[in-house]
This record gives structure tokens, C-alpha cells and sequence, in this order.
């Protein structure tokens, strides 16, 4: 099994739905991340969270929100999408000393 | 705020020497990170330097100078499954030590 997994890996939903990314995690880690990977732009960071009472906002958060229902999940949601979502997503976790992280398989999104 | 600056191309014969730079501007450094992705992959880990100098794992070293807020990542005998985008990261923006990335450097082996 890998040790950060996303779901669902590919996502096609209309503008204005309400959808959720999950993210869990057998690392025992208690950092976790939602990045968003576009062509020509790296991994933006959208929310991350150090532990389950602690949820931060990223470089671009507008649109979207989080939830950390235990160490070993963290989920993003974009309650209401838009087209200009349309992204690669990805989760990542990290230990307290943040020298590596360990990505999941990400997820397409595409809104139309 | 944070930013890092990379190269979006570089192109390699196999067997070359390829380096890709890295500067970068953060309020509070801890360290700089480099990752790898293949294409419809994950990042995945390739090195991570806290103090100046030169870090060596295999094929690939990586650099860090702290004065110049700059560090480079050396790829040595370049293979074609090397052909990949590269990201360097920082670990930084003060108490909250978050990971940051730049744009990526994409890496072309030609033969």
C-alpha cells in the first residue's frame, strides 16, 4: 500500500458543484499538505496543516477549504468549482523536522 | 513572502554534466530541498541541504550557499530515465517552517 493515498485519482464535475479530495496517510506524520500543480507554475501550496488543531492557509487558498479529521487525513474541498480549477492536486505529508515529503499520486481535476 | 527562481528548461546528451540553479528569497530559511517528477508522476525526494557546502547521493550532489541564498543541483552521467522536471523547495517562511516550491526545471536527455 502507499503510504499517502488520494482519492479519487481523476475527477470530471461541472461548475458549480461542490467536491471533496480526501487524503490519508500511514506515515505517522504529523504534517500535511494540498499543493496545486499547474502546467509552467511548480506546486502552489493551498492549505497546510501541523496537527489536527492546525490548519494554515497557503499561497492561494481563495476557493477552497480543508478539513483535518485525524493525523492520517486531510481533505480539500472547493465547495463551489469553477473551471479555472481545472489542476493536478497533490497531498503530501512531512515529519516535524520537514526535510522530506512524500507525496501522493495526485488527482485531476478538470471542472467544465 | 517566498519566491524561487529556476531555469523552466535545460536540455543534456547522455553521459553530460547538468546543473540546475536555485535562488531564492523567504522570510526565515531552514533548508533547500530538490525533488523529481516524471511525467503523470509524484515528486519524489532527491536531496535536502541545510548548511552550506555540497551534498552527494549517487549520480546527483546538491549545493547550498546560504550568504548568496542560491543552491544548485548536479546531475552527473546523465541517463535518458533522467529526463524529468526538477523542483527545488524551501523550508521556510518562519515559526511555521512550510515547503514552498518553484516553478521546476524541465530536463530533456537526448541520446
Amino acid at each position: 500500500d502507499a503510504d499517502v493515498t488520494q482519492t479519487p485519482r481523476n475527477r470530471i464535475t461541472k461548475t458549480g458543484k461542490r467536491i471533496m479530495l480526501e487524503c490519508s496517510q500511514t506515515k505517522g506524520h504529523d504534517r500535511m499538505y494540498w499543493y496545486r500543480q499547474d502546467p509552467g507554475l511548480g506546486l502552489r501550496l493551498i492549505y497546510y496543516s501541523f496537527d489536527v488543531k492546525d490548519i494554515n492557509k497557503g499561497e492561494i487558498s481563495d476557493g477552497y477549504s480543508v478539513s483535518r479529521q485525524a493525523q492520517a487525513k486531510f481533505s480539500l474541498s472547493l465547495e463551489s468549482a469553477i473551471p479555472n480549477q481545472t489542476a493536478l492536486y497533490f497531498c503530501a505529508t512531512s515529519d516535524i523536522m520537514n526535510t522530506e515529503a512524500f507525496f501522493g499520486q495526485g488527482t485531476r481535476l478538470t471542472v467544465v | 513572502g517566498q519566491s524561487l527562481e529556476q531555469p523552466s528548461e535545460v536540455t543534456a546528451v547522455e553521459g553530460a554534466i547538468v546543473q540546475i540553479n536555485c535562488t531564492y528569497q523567504t522570510s526565515g530559511f531552514y533548508g533547500l530541498s530538490w525533488y523529481q517528477q516524471h511525467d503523470g508522476g509524484a515528486p519524489t525526494f532527491l536531496s535536502y541541504n541545510a548548511l552550506d557546502g555540497l551534498e552527494e547521493t549517487g549520480r546527483f550532489s546538491s549545493f547550498l550557499s546560504r550568504s548568496d541564498s542560491y543552491g544548485y543541483l548536479l546531475l552527473q552521467e546523465l541517463q535518458m530515465k533522467d529526463s524529468a522536471s526538477y523542483f527545488c523547495a524551501v523550508r521556510g517562511g518562519g515559526g511555521y517552517n512550510k515547503l514552498i516550491f518553484g516553478a521546476g526545471t524541465r530536463l530533456a536527455v537526448h541520446p
